[in-house]
C-alpha cells in the first residue's frame, strides 16, 4: 500500500538553528504534499500544501519565512523549521496525495522536534 | 469555520467490549466525513469515510453514519480488540484538498 516516510523521527536541537525535515512518498507520486503541526492533546493543525514545482500555500498565521518548504520532486517534500525556538517543539506531521486517487491522503509517521 | 468536536479521551475498554467515539462537526454545506486511526509509531490512516448525510461508512468492524440532522459521525464498534488500541481522529473535508481534524481520542483495550 501506499507508505510516506518522515525523517528525522525525532530531533533535539539548540535554540537558534535550523531544521530540516523530510517527507517522502515511497511507492507512489505525489503533486501535493501537506505539513501539519499537533500540540498535545490538541487537533493536527494544517500549516502549508506543498505543491511540486510551484510555491507552498501556507494556512492563516502561519510564517512562511519561518516554516520554508520546498516541494522539489513527485516524492519528496522537506520542511525546514528557521532559526527554532523552544515554542517551535511540536511534533510534525506530513500527509501526501497521489496523482491518482486524488481524495485520500497518505500520512507519515511523524517527527517530533524538541527545540531546547 | 469548520470545526469537528469528538469525545475526550482516553477511553479504557475490556476485550469485547462495545465500542463508542462521539464526533460532530460544524460546516458549511455538505461536508465529506472521515475516520482515521493511528497506531503506535505509525502514521494516521484512513478507517473509514461517508460523503453524503445518512451514507454507513465501515472497515474491520468499525461503523460510522453521517448524520446531517444532529451533524454528528459517531465511531461504533460491537466488540473491541486489543489490536484496536489506537489514537483515532475524526475529521471532515469541504470539498477542498484540506482535512480539519478532531483532537484524537486515546482507545485501550485491555485483555
Amino acid at each position: 500500500g501506499a507508505v510516506v516516510s518522515q525523517h528525522p523521527s525525532r530531533v533535539i536541537c539548540k535554540s537558534g538553528t535550523s531544521v530540516k525535515i523530510e517527507c517522502r512518498s515511497l511507492d507512489f507520486q505525489a503533486t501535493t504534499m501537506f505539513w501539519y503541526r499537533q500540540f498535545p492533546k490538541q487537533s493536527l493543525m494544517l500549516m502549508a500544501t506543498s505543491n511540486e514545482g510551484s510555491k507552498a500555500t501556507y494556512e492563516q498565521g502561519v510564517e512562511k519565512d519561518k516554516f520554508l518548504i520546498n516541494h522539489a520532486s513527485l516524492t519528496l517534500s522537506t520542511l525546514t523549521v528557521t532559526s527554532a525556538h523552544p515554542e517551535d517543539s511540536s511534533f510534525y506531521i506530513c500527509s501526501a496525495r497521489p496523482i491518482i486517487g486524488k481524495e485520500t491522503q497518505y500520512f507519515g509517521p511523524g517527527t517530533r522536534l524538541l527545540v531546547l | 469555520g469548520n470545526s469537528v468536536t469528538q469525545m475526550e479521551g482516553p477511553v479504557t475498554l475490556s476485550e469485547e467490549a462495545f465500542l463508542t467515539i462521539n464526533c460532530t462537526y460544524t460546516a458549511t454545506g455538505y461536508p465529506s466525513l472521515f475516520w482515521y486511526v493511528q497506531y503506535p509509531g505509525e502514521g494516521l490512516q484512513l478507517l473509514l469515510k461517508a460523503t453524503k448525510a445518512d451514507d454507513k461508512g465501515s472497515n474491520k468492524g468499525f461503523e460510522a453514519t453521517y448524520r446531517k440532522e444532529t451533524t454528528s459521525f459517531h465511531l461504533e464498534k460491537g466488540s473491541v480488540q486489543v489490536s484496536d488500541s489506537a489514537v483515532y481522529f475524526c475529521a471532515l473535508s469541504d470539498g477542498s484538498e484540506k482535512l480539519v481534524f478532531g483532537k484524537g481520542t486515546k482507545l485501550t483495550v485491555n485483555p
